[in-house]
């Protein structure tokens, strides 16, 4: 089942700090986080998995609550380049080729 | 960047007739997957391998065949085009609980 993600979209200006949340019904093993810039395929930003920790790099960083099958993916001080549409990923643990399941994005919008 | 590449990269063709996408690596990952995206859907996976020969359905199979004869090349087969059918068709690859890397895509319109 496809995670749900929120907001659909979001408009900022350069500088501010945004929030986007990945909800699943089923219990998670990790969920993956990509930035899609238009026409480009999409790009990995990273991986949380079930017992880690907050990952992060540069002023992107990413929480995973396992009890509430949630993650969120925090930026923080936006700048022009953080345009694009993010999908989360979710890999629920069952199958052999660790196939994601993704949500149907968050278009984010830096305006200078 | 992974080295993966897809092939055609646009491609035009009418209801009916056959297409085969072809997806080509030189990372040696064991994994690849087929997804298509469309607005309002993100992307779906229509087929994956996980080895040579060895594939299975994704969440939107119906009307797609793969093929993986080789390590690097993992093939989709349109075996009559639908305008349903219409989309972009990304390749990935990937290495267990690691990333996966996405090609560069494939627009597919069927008239």
């Amino acid at each position: 089942q496809q995670p749900v993600q929120s907001p659909q979209a979001v408009i900022l200006r350069e500088g501010e700090d945004a929030v986007i949340n990945c909800s699943s019904s089923k219990a998670l093993y990790s969920v993956h986080w990509y930035r899609q810039k238009h026409g480009e395929a999409p790009v990995f930003l990273m991986i949380l998995l079930k017992g880690g920790e907050q990952k992060g790099h540069d002023k992107i960083s990413a929480s995973f609550n396992e009890k509430k099958q949630q993650s969120s993916l925090y930026l923080t001080a936006s700048q022009l380049s953080y345009s694009g549409t993010y999908f989360c990923g979710t890999y629920d643990g069952s199958g052999s080729a660790r196939q994601l399941t993704f949500g149907s994005g968050t278009q984010l919008t830096v305006l200078p | 960047d992974a080295g993966i590449t897809q092939s055609p990269r646009h491609k035009v063709t009418e209801t009916g007739t056959p297409v085969t996408l072809r997806c080509h690596q030189t990372e040696n990952h064991r994994y690849m997957y087929w997804y298509r995206q469309d607005p309002g859907h993100g992307l779906r996976l229509i087929h994956y391998s996980y080895g040579v020969k060895d594939t299975d359905k994704g969440e939107v199979s119906d009307g797609y065949s793969v093929s993986r004869s080789k390590t690097e090349d993992f093939l989709l087969t349109l075996e009559s085009a639908t305008s349903s059918q219409t989309s972009v068709y990304f390749c990935a690859i990937s290495e267990r609980w690691v990333e996966q890397y996405f090609g560069p895509g494939t627009r597919l319109t069927v008239t």
